[in-house]
């Protein structure tokens, strides 16, 4: 069975850009969920989706959004990007929410804003 | 809100058994998660708490206490490949993961 995959591994982009992660979750798992990792901060939630809707979101900025399609398949998108944007974006699956306490991560995406 | 506190650093020597601590302040959650991540990698599930008590995988236990406030990650047999960052996390009630800092830990030979 396929992990999760993240796209791109790594980018750099420029102050005032917008960028867009992809993940594909293990099939089968309906719950996408979406963390920041920093070396000052570590994993910060972002937000989770579960059947195409929001259910919950962690405390950033409205620059940060996201969305699922039906095939499970999950964006996050960040617009007007900081300097303080540049981090690891980590994409979790698990088969519903909270599944036992087990999550299933990417091995993300690494951001650098310049 | 939920706060977990874990220390920075621990350092070990090959074959020893280390304790990874896990202090939390919270509302109220399901259960506590452990996960490891060695650079460059994805954290990857090594055990869960619903219950107080002590879990066991392999070489890997870990411990609840509620009353407490208060887990831990037990590793036995260390091996070098087990130096890595640890992260304690609680489940939010299924809305959402709240991890700790994270511990690093190194294996001397």
């Amino acid at each position: 069975k396929a992990g999760v995959t993240q796209t791109p591994r790594y980018l750099i982009k420029t102050r005032g850009q917008q960028v867009t992660l992809s993940c594909s979750p293990i099939s089968g798992h309906r719950s996408v969920s979406w963390y920041q990792q920093t070396p000052g901060q570590g994993l910060q939630f972002l937000f989770e989706y579960f059947s195409e809707t929001q259910r919950n979101k962690g405390n950033f900025p409205g620059r940060f959004s996201g969305r699922q399609f039906s095939n499970s398949r999950s964006e996050m998108n960040v617009s007007t990007l900081e300097l303080g944007d540049s981090a690891l974006y980590l994409c979790a699956s698990s088969p519903i929410s909270g599944s036992a306490g087990e999550l299933f991560f990417g091995e993300g995406s690494r951001l650098t804003v310049l | 809100g939920q706060s977990l506190e874990q220390p920075s650093e621990v350092t070990a020597v090959e074959g020893a058994i280390v304790q990874i601590n896990c202090t939390y302040q919270t509302s109220g959650f399901y259960g506590l998660s452990w996960y490891q991540q060695h650079d460059g990698g994805a954290p990857t599930f090594l055990s869960y708490n619903g219950l107080d008590g002590l879990e066991e995988t392999g070489r890997f236990s870990s411990f609840l206490s509620r009353s407490d406030s208060y887990g831990y990650l037990l590793l036995q047999e260390l091996q070098m490949k087990d130096s890595a960052s640890y992260f304690c996390a609680v489940d939010n009630y299924g809305q959402n993961f709240v991890f700790g800092p994270g511990t690093r830990l190194s294996v001397l030979p």
